[in-house]
């Protein structure tokens, strides 16, 4: 089974702070995402990572940076969170030749920045 | 700029009819299309998938269906059990920045006894 672990469940972090989110995965896949799940807006996705050291902007990057020194560690930074951050944070990978296009989802991490 | 919408916010059917969920797509590049599962304070689970090149796909009680004249897709649901009440998340990838998958806003589903 894939395993995509999410190093913090619930954190809660003062506006202005520097948080850091880790996602580790087991499979050896090369392709690494962060998204946020917001009410009525689903998921949307932040950055993402076609192998190691490579990184794409995805839809809202603004306000978050990552890190991809290692093939199955992939970070989510917020340099300076802000209380429009509150959310929850999904890591995902997949294998690049994968079946189809699935992805595969950590248990997420429930920020709030207060 | 929403590529996939999902319409239904909510959706609220008894236990043992079908429940249909319905996805809608702007991109018609888009080749291959998901669903996820979500229960709260969990990551979304894959359900079921479909290729263009298909209209059909079906495993076990859920079948997709694909319209791609009409760029909508929809997720049958038979029987409905209340293990089934979760948000269903449609997804699409394909062309431009194929290694995206691009998700709709979500439909809670509520299976009532």
């Amino acid at each position: 089974d894939v395993k995509v672990t999410q190093s913090s469940r619930y954190l809660v972090k003062r506006t202005g702070e520097k948080v850091f989110l880790e996602c580790v995965q087991d499979m050896d896949h090369e392709n690494m995402f962060w998204y946020r799940q917001d009410p009525g807006l689903g998921l949307r996705l932040i950055y993402f990572s076609y192998d190691v050291k490579m990184k794409e902007k995805g839809d809202i990057p603004e306000g978050y940076s990552v890190s991809r020194e290692k093939k199955e560690r992939f970070s989510l930074i917020l340099e300076s969170a802000s209380t429009n951050q509150t959310s929850m944070y999904l890591c995902a990978s997949r294998p690049y030749s994968g079946a189809g296009n699935t992805i595969y989802f950590g248990e997420g991490s429930w920020l709030t920045v207060v | 700029d929403q590529q996939v919408k999902q319409n239904s916010p909510s959706l609220s059917v008894q236990e043992g009819r079908i429940s249909i969920l319905n996805c809608d797509y702007t991109n018609s590049m888009f080749d291959y299309f998901l669903w996820y599962k979500k229960y709260p304070a969990e990551g979304p689970t894959f359900l079921i998938s479909i290729s263009s090149i298909k209209d059909k796909n079906e495993d076990g009680r859920f079948t997709v269906f694909l319209n791609k004249s009409a760029k909508h897709l929809s997720l049958h649901i038979v029987p409905s059990q209340p293990g089934d009440s979760a948000v269903y998340f449609c997804a699409a990838s394909g062309g431009e920045g194929a290694q995206k998958l691009v998700f709709g806003q979500g439909t809670r589903l509520t299976i009532n006894p």
